[in-house]
């Protein structure tokens, strides 16, 4: 089925470690995003790729780095991981201005 | 800024009602607004799309409106079903490529 797949779904981290969560769509859309989802706070976008060979801070960047390898791929890495970054982490994707989001499944991500 | 607020946070119905989930937003500059849906510890579902030039959208048993110089959107749910039970979320999108401001949900539960 077309859509976004993310791996790994479940991961767990030692503080400091490092780690990339994968993202890929077959959509054949422009732009990307990686977003958190914690309790009660929403969905925060941490960094979104409006097109191939393009990425752009979101609202909480730091700690985090992305790369779009190509139109398919947007990976986010955590170089250091900390207990701050204890969340649910969604890439998703969009075509055009006037189309709408598609979400991945998530990845539950826990550093202890 | 833009703010987003769904009110109420939870809502529990009797199965075969219908009911109204409102969105309210702070600033009527949007570009669309996306409905979505999230069962527990899945993605989201994306539901409805309305663009700013739109009134409303339907697909079955869901409607959504947008009043923009009102700074609302109504998802209406007719006939509730069990299967309907999850956290519903609005999301705006402004004139920016990336910018998606997001409600904080309303957990929607259907008792049979």
């Amino acid at each position: 089925n077309a859509g976004v797949t993310q791996t790994p779904k479940f991961q767990v981290l030692k503080t400091g470690q490092s780690m990339t969560l994968q993202c890929a769509q077959d959509m054949n859309h422009n732009s990307m995003y990686w977003y958190r989802q914690d309790p009660g706070m929403g969905l925060r976008l941490i960094y979104y790729s409006a097109s191939e060979g393009t990425t752009d801070k979101g609202e909480v960047p730091n700690g985090y780095n992305v790369s779009r390898l190509n139109k398919r791929e947007f990976s986010l890495r955590l170089e250091s991981a900390a207990p701050s970054q204890t969340s649910v982490y969604f890439c998703a994707s969009r075509g055009g201005l006037n189309y709408g989001y598609t979400f991945g499944s998530g990845t539950r991500l826990t550093v202890v | 800024k833009q703010e987003v607020t769904q009110i109420p946070a939870a809502l529990s119905v009797p199965e075969g009602e219908n009911l109204v989930l409102n969105c309210s937003f702070t600033d009527s500059a949007i570009y669309n607004l996306q409905w979505f849906r999230q069962d527990p510890g899945k993605g989201l579902t994306s539901l409805l799309l309305i663009q700013s030039s739109q009134r409303e959208q339907t697909s079955g048993r869901l409607n959504a409106s947008l009043d923009k110089s009102s700074g609302r959107s109504t998802l209406y749910i007719a006939a509730s079903q069990p299967g309907d039970s999850a956290t519903y979320l609005c999301a705006v999108r402004g004139d920016s490529n990336y910018q998606l401001i997001w409600g904080a949900g309303t957990k929607l539960i259907i008792k049979p």
